[in-house]
């Protein structure tokens, strides 16, 4: 059974840094990417960035500079880490899967919600 | 590329055939996905590859189109189908559009 599940903080101060863990299950990471997308509230969705099956990363251009993505494949973990945080980065975060072969996100996780304020 | 959809909010009644629309800036080669997101949910995929239905979703459901026009149609609208609606790029990169409400009226 495919899962995905993100977890991390749900308060962040302004200009600090944001960690989050998309912990995955019924799928491994080398042969299946997963992407991460955001979704302000009441807003449409943002696509951030991608962990490649082979180890690589891609990552949004607005994003680029403040974005990094890692993975830890015996714990089948994909990790997100963004700097600078500021209000506007108030938003659900998800993490999603991608086949090798297609483009389309079959499974998402059930996001998290993350606030930043002082 | 740019996704824009249409309308933003789309209201009808239980049984209606509804028609919700997206636009791509340029020719996406019909990879282009749809995906239904009720209140507090993920997004959940329905169709993908333009015209194909994902495995578990009611036939009510179809997508159609090509080239930069793409339509989600829902045949006889269910009150479990309330819910927000957006289209997806993945021909260069990944991009969404702004999302349709479909609520009944």
């Amino acid at each position: 059974q495919v899962q995905l599940m993100e977890s991390g903080p749900g308060l962040v101060q302004p200009s600090e840094t944001l960690s989050l863990t998309c912990t995955v299950s019924g799928f491994s990471l080398t042969s299946y990417n997963v992407h991460w997308v955001r979704q302000p509230p009441g807003k449409g969705l943002e696509w951030m960035g991608v962990m490649w099956s082979g180890g690589s990363t891609d990552y949004n251009s607005a994003l680029k500079s403040r974005l990094s993505i890692s993975r830890d494949t015996s714990k089948n973990q994909v990790f997100l880490k963004m700097n600078s945080l500021q209000s506007e980065d108030t938003t659900t975060y998800y993490c999603a899967r991608v086949s090798n072969w297609e483009g389309f996100f079959d499974y998402w996780g059930q996001g998290v919600m993350v606030t930043v304020s002082s | 590329i740019q996704m824009t959809q249409s309308p933003s909010l789309l209201s009808a009644s239980v049984g209606d055939r509804v028609t919700l629309s997206c636009k791509a800036g340029q020719n996406i080669n019909n990879y282009l996905a749809w995906y239904q997101q009720k209140l507090g949910e993920a997004p959940k995929l329905l169709i993908y590859n333009a015209n194909s239905l994902q495995t578990g979703i009611p036939s009510r459901f179809s997508g159609s189109g090509s080239g930069t026009d793409y339509t989600l149609t829902i045949s006889s609208l269910q009150p479990e189908d309330v819910a927000t609606y957006f289209c997806q790029q993945y021909n260069s990169w990944w991009t969404f559009g702004g999302g349709t409400k479909l609520e009944l009226k």
